[in-house]
C-alpha cells in the first residue's frame, strides 16, 4: 500500500504570500511528480524528479519551483501567490517504470 | 503529441445497470495504459495497468480491456459506491516518459 502525504489539505491565503506545499512518501520511491488539476479538467504535470537533486519542468508552464534534497520529500513553492494559482495540487510517486504512480490526496489552494 | 480522450464525460446509471467507459489514445509507442478512480476531495486511486493489445484485467465489478487505439472500462452490475470519476492515462515513448491523462468520466450510480 502506497503511503504519500500532502499538507496542508486546504489553504486559503492572500495575494503576494510565499507558499510551500509539502509532499512526503515513505516507500523510498525515486520518482516523484506534481500535478495541477482544475475541476472537470485533466491532470497537468508541472514538475517531476527522478531522484535526489534531480528536478524537471513538466508539460504545463508553472511559476512554482520544487526541490529534492531528500528522497522522501518533494516540496513545491510559490514565491508570490496570485489568484491564477488557485487550483488543486496533487503529488505522486512511483518505484520502477512498470509500476503505477501513487497519489496523495492533494492540496486545494485558494488565493484571494 | 500524446493525446487521451475519454467518453462519455458523465454517465448516470441505475444500480445493476452495466455499462462501459471509453478511453481513446494517440501515442508513439505505448508503454502502459493506466486506469484510476478519483473520489471527490481525494487523489486518484490506482485500478489497473494494461501493457499490450488484447490484455484484460479484472477487479470486483470492473474489467479493463485494451486495443491498439482504445481501452474500455466495463462496469458490471454497478453499486452506488462505484460512483466516482474514472481517469485514464498513458505512458508512451521511452522508459523515462511521464503520464498523459484524460479528463475523466464522472460516473453516478443511483440506488
Amino acid at each position: 500500500e502506497a503511503d504519500i502525504y500532502q499538507t496542508p489539505r486546504y489553504l486559503v491565503i492572500g495575494t503576494g504570500k510565499k507558499i510551500t506545499l509539502e509532499c512526503s512518501q515513505t516507500m523510498g520511491h525515486d520518482k516523484m511528480y506534481w500535478y495541477q488539476q482544475d475541476p472537470g479538467m485533466e491532470l497537468h504535470l508541472i514538475h517531476y524528479s527522478y531522484g535526489v537533486n534531480s528536478t524537471e519542468k513538466g508539460d504545463l508552464s508553472s511559476e512554482s519551483t520544487v526541490s529534492r534534497i531528500r528522497t522522501e520529500h518533494f516540496p513545491l513553492t510559490l514565491e508570490s501567490a496570485r489568484p491564477s494559482h488557485t487550483s488543486q495540487y496533487l503529488c505522486a510517486s512511483r518505484g520502477s517504470w512498470n509500476q503505477p504512480q501513487h497519489f496523495g490526496d492533494g492540496t486545494r489552494l485558494s488565493i484571494l | 503529441e500524446d493525446q487521451v480522450t475519454q467518453s462519455p464525460e458523465a454517465l448516470r446509471l441505475q444500480e445493476g445497470e452495466s455499462s462501459s467507459l471509453n478511453c481513446s489514445y494517440t501515442v508513439s509507442g505505448l508503454r502502459g495504459l493506466f486506469w484510476y478512480r478519483q473520489d471527490p476531495g481525494k487523489g486518484p486511486e490506482f485500478l489497473f495497468t494494461l501493457y499490450s493489445a488484447g490484455e484484460e484485467k479484472e477487479k470486483e465489478r470492473l474489467k479493463a480491456t485494451l486495443t491498439k487505439k482504445e481501452s474500455f472500462l466495463h462496469i458490471t452490475a454497478p453499486k452506488p459506491e462505484d460512483s466516482a470519476t474514472y481517469l485514464c492515462a498513458v505512458q508512451a515513448g521511452s522508459g523515462y516518459s511521464t503520464l498523459t491523462f484524460g479528463k475523466g468520466t464522472m460516473l453516478l450510480v443511483s440506488p
